[in-house]
């Protein structure tokens, strides 16, 4: 059964760049079935999708994010990454990892999430 | 970017009832639409794919129904792990978006 692990740190400065990594167990990222996507909620607040990568290296980012955000595939390491540059308070969430079945059009297994506040 | 409305945002119930959720969207999406649920400090749980089926392991007193632009979350009798709250998402186009989710709660 597949598990996800978001990885980084839970604070980050003011106009710095946020880094995540999530690391996959009992699948392999270059399966043709998926794509691997982030997701953020901020606190109390609903779901927002970030941006999905196919193992080709293919992506897809929310509009609203784009010129902050970039997600790349370590296929060694069987792990994808997340960074947003320029971050501010409104950056502040729960990140999720997920994988996104391309036949179930749907997010089908998620990370626990990982929390990242903007402070200084 | 397709928009997704969902109704109500609460909904109050009580164990052994029917929950009717709505969600609507902005302009068709087929039937590429999902439902999760997510419980206090955990992960969304996909339970519904294409706008009716459900995933493995989702009991069956949750079904989706709907196409085009409207659809249908309904849990037949509410079990206390229910209480949640519940998005719906689509994947017609690109950006993926989720509706502002709906809270059933005792």
């Amino acid at each position: 059964q597949v598990q996800l692990q978001e990885s980084g740190p839970g604070l980050v400065k003011p106009s710095e760049t946020l880094s995540l990594t999530c690391t996959i167990s009992g699948d392999s990222i270059s399966s043709s079935y998926y794509y691997w996507g982030w997701i953020r909620q901020p606190p109390g607040k609903g779901l927002e999708w970030i941006g999905s990568i196919f193992s080709s290296g293919n992506t897809y980012y929310n509009p609203s994010l784009k010129s902050r955000v970039s997600i790349s595939v370590d296929t060694s390491k069987n792990q994808f990454s997340l960074k947003v540059t320029s971050v501010s308070a409104t950056d502040t969430s729960m990140y999720f990892c997920a994988r996104q079945n391309r036949q179930l059009a749907a997010f089908d297994s998620w990370g626990q999430g990982t929390l990242v506040t903007v402070s200084s | 970017e397709i928009v997704l409305t969902q109704s109500p945002v609460t909904l109050s119930l009580s164990p052994g009832e029917r929950a009717t959720l709505s969600c609507r969207a902005s302009q068709s999406v087929s039937t590429y639409l999902a439902w999760y649920q997510q419980r206090p400090g955990q992960a969304p749980r996909l339970l519904i794919y294409d706008a009716s089926n459900r995933a493995t392991g989702i009991p069956a007193r949750f079904s989706g129904s709907g196409s085009g632009t409207d659809f249908t979350l309904t849990i037949s009798s509410l079990e206390p792990e229910d209480f949640a709250v519940y998005y719906c998402q689509q994947r017609s186009n690109w950006p993926l978006t989720f509706g502002g989710g709906t809270k059933v709660e005792i």
